[in-house]
């Protein structure tokens, strides 16, 4: 079974800090992105990578950047933590299957941030 | 990708067959149709997907119709357990999520 971690359940930050979200899959995914989930707004993709060191743009990225230095791991950064990124965070990997356009994304168990 | 509408909410008795429905009337020829739920406090799952015949496995039925402008997920005898939101994806490569359908089956 696909696997992807995210490295906390559960975070406190203070506002202005600096915030590292990880994420690591065990499938060898080239697709990876970042979502967060707020009530009444759905999820909402903040930045994707397509290969390593590639990052695309979402629909929300302002306030967030990211890092991807390895195939595995998708790192998504709060660079000054604010109250208004006080989200659930989700990671995802997408597979594709060139030929049949065959995708399928896996999930993580999100992260709940909190910005006090 | 494409937008899609479905309707903010649902019920459905269990043991019967809920038929959600999905809007997407500016699908373009190389963008799938996929099905996501998200059930309380995990991550969403996957479904079903299709490009444009129906597609049916161990979860779900998708009906996609001839233009492919609208779709129907259906999940044949509904059961407590698939209360969720459910998510309808038009996309090819990158999945956008809207708002869903909040699907609740009752006893």
């Amino acid at each position: 079974d696909v696997k992807v971690t995210q490295s906390s359940r559960y975070l406190v930050k203070r506002t202005g800090e600096k915030v590292f979200l990880e994420c690591v899959q065990d499938m060898d995914h080239e697709n990876m992105f970042w979502y967060r989930q707020d009530p009444g707004l759905g999820l909402r993709l903040i930045y994707f990578s397509y290969d390593v060191k590639m990052k695309e743009k979402g629909d929300i990225p302002e306030g967030y950047s990211v890092s991807r230095e390895k195939k595995e791991r998708f790192s998504l950064i709060l660079e000054s933590a604010s109250t208004n990124q006080t989200s659930m965070y989700l990671c995802a990997t997408l597979v594709v299957e060139y030929g049949t356009e065959n995708t399928e994304a896996f999930f993580g168990q999100g992260t709940r941030l909190t910005v006090v | 990708d494409a937008k899609t509408t479905q309707p903010p909410s649902m019920d459905c008795a269990e043991g019967r067959a809920a038929n959600l429905p999905c809007n997407h009337s500016t699908i373009s020829g190389n963008e799938y149709v996929y099905w996501y739920r998200q059930i309380h406090s995990q991550g969403p799952q996957y479904i079903i997907h299709g490009l444009k015949n129906n597609e049916t496995n161990e979860m779900a039925s998708l009906i996609i119709t001839e233009d492919r402008k609208s779709s129907t997920l259906i999940l044949p005898h509904a059961t407590l357990r698939d209360t969720a939101v459910y998510y309808c994806i038009v996309s090819y490569g990158k999945l956008t999520f809207g708002q869903g359908t909040i699907l609740t089956v009752h006893p």
